[in-house]
């Protein structure tokens, strides 16, 4: 089945810079590659996501970019903002439903 | 936007007694699933349910378990019994489509506390 990995498990960058977080799916199959955040004791917030007929997708200061060759994608976020500070789950869907996850990474923006 | 309802946000419940996780998903979506999250660890597919059968399920998804939508009504996780290893957060998700018009909302979770 697939297999999502999220290569970063903490990243730290100062506010005002990019932050970017990669992750490699195994599944040729997959089309659909949405991004969640979740703050501290809270659920999954959906942020942005990208489908397997583009390879770029931005969104005001959020940046997908997709490597379908590579099965690489990854997220990016320019000019951070404390409020930026979450986990950031990376996924992976084919059609069969399934939303795959990554293992996160822990994004600290600091002052 | 589509808001998935989860009820109750907390449940503590002894272990071996039988604990049902209600889900109110968004009102025209098709497909529902569960996840669980033990604390700061990954989201695990649990299930996932299409016209009132299971598609799906992982490994994680135990004889114990169950799911059911009747009659359009919340989308149920069943657990019976429950042991201690179930504590986690269960999230639970729907989605119109499948492929490409797969955008899953997902709810706030239920924390399970099994003591």
């Amino acid at each position: 089945g697939e297999k999502v990995e999220q290569h970063e498990s903490t990243l730290s960058v100062r506010e005002g810079d990019s932050a970017v977080i990669n992750c490699t799916y195994t599944d040729t199959a997959s089309s659909y590659f949405p991004w969640y955040k979740q703050e501290a004791g809270k659920s999954l917030h959906f942020v942005i996501d990208i489908r397997s007929n583009v390879d770029r997708k931005q969104s005001q200061r959020l940046i997908v970019l997709l490597d379908k060759k590579a099965k690489r994608f990854s997220l990016h976020i320019t000019a951070t903002q404390p409020e930026d500070s979450a986990i950031y789950f990376c996924a992976a869907s084919s059609n069969t439903n399934k939303v795959v996850f990554g293992t996160g990474t822990r994004l600290q923006v600091l002052p | 936007g589509p808001k998935v309802l989860q009820i109750p946000s907390h449940q503590i419940i002894d272990m071996g007694q039988m604990v049902t996780l209600n889900c109110d998903p968004v009102s025209n979506h098709l497909y529902f699933y569960w996840y669980k999250q033990i604390l700061g660890q990954q989201m695990e597919f649990l299930v996932n349910f299409y016209n009132g059968k299971v598609m799906e399920k992982s490994k994680l998804f135990k004889d114990q378990f169950s799911v059911e939508r009747p009659d359009g009504s919340y989308f149920t996780l069943k657990i019976q019994p429950t042991a201690l290893e179930d504590s986690a957060v269960y999230f639970c998700a729907s989605s119109f489509g499948q492929g490409w018009n797969t955008e899953v909302f997902f709810g706030k979770g239920t924390r399970l506390t099994v003591v």
